[in-house]
């Protein structure tokens, strides 16, 4: 089965904070997606990852994928009220999909 | 794009009568799959399909659970006798590529079985 954790499982900042969640493989992956579910939402892509040390930016989110292919981290510099959600990675384990999702990290912004 | 189209979004039900959620794919997407989401365990996949044909249900939960495609543009995921453990929000998902291919979700159906 997937061996993957996500971690924090829960995180609260203050707006400003930054924030990072970190998806952890005890496998190498082929690649990573990110993806964020809104409160009451569903999840929406954001991004994909695929070459070793990749980091990739997206205004104040910043994506890295591990140099060994086995972790990725998702990292929002001075958070806003509109990044509350759910981060999910879903990482491609096999060369096949990326349909399996980590447990999320249920990240909350207090204003 | 109208994007994957879900119903109902909201279900409440006793325990025992049946359950059908539908949902209407993304034009030209060849995958479409089902997902249910609790919180003790998370997005799960329960099946998928690409071009209509079931490929991998192994995330069925049990047999009380079916899930059809009968043409590119309508799946069903059916539930029968429903129990209040099978209380979650189903997710419909389609894609163009199963490799590396963004996953497009609809809103969901939010199922309660009383």
């Amino acid at each position: 089965g997937q061996q993957v954790m996500q971690i924090p499982q829960y995180q609260h900042v203050q707006e400003g904070e930054d924030f990072t969640t970190y998806c952890n493989s005890s496998t190498t992956l082929s690649n990573i997606q990110w993806y964020k579910q809104r409160p009451g939402g569903h999840p929406v892509f954001l991004i994909q990852l695929v070459k070793s040390g990749e980091v990739k930016k997206q205004k104040r989110l910043t994506f890295q994928f591990g140099e060994a292919k086995k972790n990725s981290s998702l990292h929002i510099t001075a958070t806003q009220t509109t990044d509350v959600g759910t981060y999910f990675c879903a990482p491609d384990q096999t060369g096949a999909n990326n349909l399996f999702f980590g447990t999320g990290t249920r990240l909350t912004v207090i204003p | 794009d109208a994007g994957v189209i879900q119903s109902p979004r909201h279900e409440v039900t006793e325990m025992g009568q049946e359950v059908t959620l539908r949902c209407k794919p993304i034009s030209g997407h060849d995958y479409l799959f089902w997902y249910r989401q609790t919180m003790m365990r998370g997005l799960e996949l329960l099946i998928y399909f690409n071009n209509n044909v079931p490929i991998d249900d192994s995330g069925m939960p049990e047999d009380r659970f079916s899930a059809k495609m009968p043409n590119a543009s309508f799946s069903t995921l059916k539930i029968q006798p429903s129990e209040p453990r099978d209380s979650a929000v189903y997710f419909c998902a389609s894609s163009l590529d199963i490799r590396s291919g963004e996953l497009f979700f609809g809103e969901g159906s939010r199922l309660t079985v009383l």
